[in-house]
């Protein structure tokens, strides 16, 4: 089974801080997404990656970068934190075509005080 | 820009009955595909059913199945004899052909089960 493993459950930071949430996969997958969840707006694509050093904006990329160095990880970063960040972050790959489905991390419940 | 709509923020049904998730999209794209994805309450989001545009035939897996219109652009599911762990969020999904396998999601339905 594939594994999307996120590197915290729960998180919580300070405004201003600088923020990193790590995710891996341990299936060779060539396509990694960021998305945030809030309640009433669904799943927002932040940033998306398909090879490593690649990276393309999603729908709410502004406050967020992210970083891809080794296929298997694929970092989103807050660069300032700040309270409207507040949120649960979702990590998912996934290795192509639509018959293979993304596979998703726990999530990251992220508090920004 | 593609756009997935979910109209019943929530809903119940009693264990064992029939139930349907209602969710329409927006495209212009004739080649896509279409998801149900779950979110129990342990959060991690896992694939229910998919469907091809392309393929007329409603996708079925076990006890979900799909109402898949292309014309109206609907994409309803079905879950026959509910069962209390398919309480969760349900999310629809849309993936443009040409997309990167990016995912536009609608803002969910919260299905509860009850007993």
């Amino acid at each position: 089974d594939v594994k999307v493993t996120q590197s915290s459950r729960y998180l919580v930071k300070r405004t201003g801080e600088k923020v990193f949430l790590e995710c891996v996969q341990d299936m060779d997958h060539e396509n990694m997404f960021w998305y945030r969840q809030d309640p009433g707006l669904g799943l927002r694509l932040i940033y998306f990656s398909y090879d490593v050093k690649m990276k393309e904006k999603g729908d709410i990329p502004e406050g967020y970068s992210v970083s891809r160095e080794k296929k298997e990880r694929f970092s989103l970063i807050l660069e300032s934190a700040s309270t409207n960040q507040t949120s649960m972050y979702l990590c998912a790959s996934t290795s192509g075509p639509a018959e293979k489905p993304q596979h998703f991390g726990d999530g990251t419940r992220l508090s920004i005080l | 820009a593609q756009t997935v709509t979910q109209s019943q923020p929530e809903m119940s049904v009693q264990e064992a009955e029939t139930v349907t998730l209602s969710c329409t999209y927006d495209t212009s794209e004739s080649n896509y595909y279409l998801f149900w994805y779950k979110q129990p309450p342990s959060r991690q989001m896992i694939l229910v059913i998919r469907q091809e545009a392309y393929k007329q035939q409603n996708a079925t897996e076990n006890r979900f199945s799909v109402n898949f219109q292309k014309a109206a652009k609907s994409f309803s599911l079905k879950i026959s004899d509910s069962q209390l762990g398919d309480t969760a969020m349900y999310f629809c999904a849309f993936e443009g052909g040409g997309s990167n396998y990016k995912l536009t999601f609608g803002k969910g339905t919260l299905l509860t089960v009850n007993p």
